[in-house]
């Protein structure tokens, strides 16, 4: 069965710093995406990652994913209010064609002025 | 680009009763749906997957007879869910495969607050 963790499960962190969040599987996979949700919403969709090696930059987000070491980062530069929000990383995995997403645990993140 | 319409958004309902979600997919068929649901401060649980013209592919715990699903066209997917119980009521998403290519096929509805009482 396949697991998704991510790490931390809560970040609280300053305005201005920087920040890494973490997601692990426990199997091969085929795709890995990263989400934001904002309470009460549904997901927007930020960062698909498709290969070994695969880094994705959008404004002050970063992901990357290491599929040998079954390892995707979400990485936080100069962190602002805004990015207030719980990310979501999901593994795709393909079964018989069928294809389906495991989301992570998620990792609600508080930007503090 | 892609867009996956859900409603209702919210919907409060007497226990016993049955409430149906619609999800549609705006500007592109897609033949597979898919339905979660999100306990609060939860991650996003599958509970089936929809294809067009066949039977829903539950996941492991989830009663088939409860949550009725019904993929009809390659655009309507629905979840009914019967009987409710003030257990059922949670956060429910959709999601359709083969929209926006830029998601790689995963386009998201904005999500039903479903409140039994």
């Amino acid at each position: 069965e396949l697991k998704v963790e991510q790490n931390p499960l809560f970040l609280s962190m300053q305005e201005g710093k920087n920040y890494t969040i973490y997601c692990n599987y426990s199997t091969t996979s085929d795709r890995l995406y990263w989400y934001r949700q904002d309470p009460g919403k549904s997901l927007e969709s930020l960062f698909v990652l498709l290969s070994n090696g695969a880094v994705k930059q959008e404004g002050r987000l970063m992901a990357s994913l290491d599929t040998k070491a079954r390892l995707s980062t979400l990485h936080i530069t100069a962190a602002v209010h805004d990015l207030s929000a719980t990310y979501f990383c999901a593994v795709e995995r393909s079964n018989f064609g069928n294809e389906k997403l495991t989301f992570g645990t998620g990792t609600r993140l508080t930007i503090i002025p | 680009g892609a867009v996956v319409s859900q409603h209702p958004s919210r919907v409060i309902c007497k226990s016993g009763t049955s409430v149906k979600i619609e999800c549609r997919s705006l500007d592109f068929q897609a033949t597979t749906m898919f339905w979660y649901r999100q306990f609060p401060k939860k991650s996003l649980m599958l509970m089936a997957t929809s294809n067009e013209g066949s039977k829903a592919t539950y996941e492991q715990g989830v009663e088939k007879d409860k949550f009725l699903i019904n993929h009809a066209s390659l655009t309507l997917s629905t979840l009914t869910v019967t009987s409710a119980h003030p257990e059922d009521s949670s956060f429910y998403i959709c999601s359709a495969q083969g929209g926006s290519l830029a998601n790689y096929g995963y386009t998201f509805g904005s999500g039903t607050r479903l409140t039994v009482v």
